[in-house]
């Protein structure tokens, strides 16, 4: 079973501050998708990184996928009051019978930004 | 562009009784999935759907949940009878493409789920 360990579980930190989020795995991933979920809404997608050491930015957001694609960061440089919301991590797994792959989703780290 | 309708968005009822939730996909899209969203984890894939077949359901616990997509457009997720572990969020979401390649790129929209609370 391929798991995807995200850390911290809980991040609370003031305007203006940066910060980096974690994805990890003991598997490789042949890509890895980064959505962030605001509360009583579903998981929207931010990116999706393919090549191993890929680093994407999609504004005041870098994404990064290891060398290994074992693992992936996701770094908030001036974090707002409005990137409050939960951050999870996905990546492609087989299903138990070995005939699709599916979106494996991480428990993904709630970040709250303080005014 | 509309995005994926689901309803209800919350219902409560007690162990044992029966509860639906229906979804609308964004229109063309021929993929669609059930997630189970429980507090404090990410969300759990039950069924996923190409037009109006099933491609993915082994982890849709068939003793109690059933779905189906008819004519290909909208679903309908049912549980009967529900257990106080089905207490969850349950998510739609939709894809134009079925990527069942391991270089998973396919963007899926998901709707704002069905919140579930079973007393």
């Amino acid at each position: 079973t391929q798991l995807l360990e995200q850390s911290p579980q809980f991040l609370s930190i003031q305007e203006g501050e940066n910060l980096t989020v974690y994805c990890n795995s003991s598997s490789v991933f042949s890509s890895l998708q980064w959505y962030r979920q605001e509360p009583g809404e579903g998981p929207v997608l931010l990116v999706t990184v393919v090549t191993g050491g890929e680093v994407k930015k999609l504004k005041r957001l870098t994404f990064q996928f290891g060398d290994a694609r074992k693992d992936s960061s996701l770094h908030i440089t001036a974090a707002q009051p409005g990137d409050t919301g939960l951050y999870l991590c996905a990546g492609p797994a087989m299903n138990s019978g070995g005939s699709n792959y599916k979106l494996t989703f991480g428990k993904g780290t709630l970040l709250t930004v303080n005014p | 562009e509309a995005g994926v309708a689901q309803s209800p968005r919350y219902k409560i009822i007690e162990k044992r009784q029966s509860v639906a939730f229906w979804c609308n996909p964004i229109s063309g899209h021929a993929t669609l999935y059930w997630y189970q969203q429980i507090l404090g984890q990410g969300p759990k894939l039950l069924i996923q759907f190409q037009n109006n077949g099933v491609v993915d359901d082994s982890q849709l616990p068939k003793d109690r949940f059933s779905a189906e997509r008819l004519k290909g457009v909208d679903s309908t997720l049912k549980i009967q009878p529900a257990k106080l572990e089905d207490s969850a969020v349950y998510l739609c979401a939709s894809s134009m493409l079925i990527s069942r390649a391991s270089s998973f790129t396919d963007t899926q929209y998901f709707g704002p789920g069905t919140r579930l609370t079973v007393l």
